[in-house]
């Protein structure tokens, strides 16, 4: 059962185009993330939160914004999508204050720009 | 600086054996935790086993175990009775850092494994 929930899970869209994936969680979870990941290697961080209204680049550099409104929902924003954009993208929240806490993911979206 | 080094691209194993997933991990901060991953082919990230710094004992979870060897800074997963949807991308992952639990985790490169029946 999945608590965190990404939307599309597959995306393929023109050069130029404006997108915005979308990322919702259930569990209450102050901090969130996206994470990039090509296929078949390593997740890089791009964006995390904190918590409403915080928002921090990642180590990759990435031309992506993102925006936390309220806690359940942490989007990613494209403003002109490029062929170097094609990739994975993961969402995930976790707790704060806890060492242990694991990342939640969501279940990707895959995303094709043309 | 901290580290992830997963230095198996590709692993293979028969079908009931076990295998061990070498990661090696580089941080100066004392507080840290570990954690193990499973992607499948369906893309989505699975959490499967954690160890902090300061545990004990080994953790244990099903038929995951991590041998955790903090002098060698090594964390290796083991899979006991491989099963033939063990097969996937698996990631090694740290957190530490100032405040260790608000330090972000930081993946290694992954280790795909297959099971052969």
């Amino acid at each position: 059962e999945a608590d965190i929930y990404q939307t599309p899970r597959y995306l393929v869209i023109g050069t130029g185009k404006k997108i915005t994936l979308e990322c919702s969680q259930t569990m209450g979870h102050d901090k969130m993330y996206w994470y990039q990941q090509d296929p078949g290697m390593e997740l890089h961080l791009i964006h995390y939160s904190y918590g409403v209204n915080s928002t921090e680049k990642g180590d990759l550099s990435s031309e992506s914004t993102v925006s936390r409104i309220r806690t359940e929902h942490f989007p990613l924003t494209l403003e002109s999508a490029r062929p170097s954009h094609t990739s994975q993208y993961l969402c995930a929240s976790s707790e704060v204050g806890s060492m242990w806490s694991p990342l939640h993911f969501g279940n990707g979206t895959r995303l094709t720009v043309t | 600086a901290q580290k992830i080094t997963q230095t198996q691209p590709g692993m293979f194993v028969q079908e009931k054996e076990a295998v061990t997933l070498d990661c090696t991990y580089d941080t100066s901060d004392p507080s840290y935790g570990l954690f193990w991953y499973k992607q499948p082919s369906s893309g989505e990230m699975i959490f499967l086993i954690y160890q902090g710094s300061y545990d004990q004992q080994n953790a244990t979870e099903g038929r995951y175990s991590l041998n955790f060897q903090k002098a060698r800074k090594s964390a290796n997963l083991v899979i006991s009775a491989s099963q033939l949807g063990d097969s996937a991308m698996y990631f090694c992952a740290m957190r530490a850092g100032y405040g260790g639990s608000q330090g972000n985790l930081i993946f290694g490169k992954g280790t795909k494994l297959s099971v052969k029946p």
